[in-house]
């Protein structure tokens, strides 16, 4: 079983959808939550960390975390086509302090 | 604040030759720093943690001998690629954690190698 699972898509969503992104993890010493956002070509921004369960938002994105479920999602409201991105999940257990990411999961928003 | 540069962007080289990348904390003192490998429509690969003054921590399978880092400063790090082959030809990332407790890491735009 793979350490992070997640849909590689590609996910194609009209604009002013919601857009929901998903990742399934398996090891239980991960701590910390993170979503980075990547355009082509381009390093992983990051838009969203948290380190317990429940949700957290920021704009028009919302992080959930259910650690005892070992589930996260990445929730956008009325996204936008410069949304268009691959989305990784990445968690992070502080005994390695080193960020294990998802394979990422290809996103469009066609205007 | 928190930007990461990275120098060159893309690089061409030959087999057999070295490249080396680096690696910028442009605003800030970056404790630990990370180098990851990341090929066409795959996730990131970390491939080694840096921390300033001392040796690189390598992942199981990365050769140490072949990817040389050196984390000089608190606000640059590079990435030697010795004796490179065209298995090497990546997207290579550096990423920068200023803060005691790792959870954010602000990545470099990265580098693209290209070994003939």
């Amino acid at each position: 079983q793979k350490e992070v699972e997640q849909d590689p898509g590609p996910l194609s969503v009209p604009e002013g959808a919601i857009v929901s992104l998903n990742c399934t993890y398996s090891n239980s010493a991960f701590q910390y939550f993170m979503w980075y956002r990547q355009y082509s070509r381009k390093g992983p921004e990051l838009l969203m960390y948290t380190y317990s369960s429940g949700n957290k938002e920021d704009g028009r994105f919302t992080a959930q975390v259910d650690k005892s479920s070992k589930y996260i999602s990445l929730f956008i409201r009325d996204s936008q086509p410069s949304d268009s991105a691959t989305y990784l999940c990445a968690f992070m257990d502080t005994g390695r302090r080193a960020l294990t990411f998802g394979s990422g999961t290809r996103l469009q928003v066609q205007p | 604040g928190a930007v990461v540069s990275q120098h060159p962007s893309w690089v061409i080289c030959k087999s057999g030759t070295s490249v080396k990348i680096e690696c910028r904390s442009l605003d800030f003192q970056a404790t630990t720093m990370f180098w990851y490998r990341q090929f066409p429509k795959q996730s990131l690969m970390l491939m080694a943690t840096s921390n300033e003054g001392s040796k690189a921590t390598y992942e199981q399978g990365v050769e140490k001998d072949k990817f040389l880092i050196n984390h000089a400063s608190l606000t640059l790090s590079t990435l030697t690629v010795t004796s490179a082959h065209p298995e090497d030809s990546s997207f290579y990332i550096c990423s920068a954690s200023r803060g005691q407790t790792q959870e954010t890491q602000y990545f470099g735009p990265g580098t693209r190698l290209l070994v003939l």
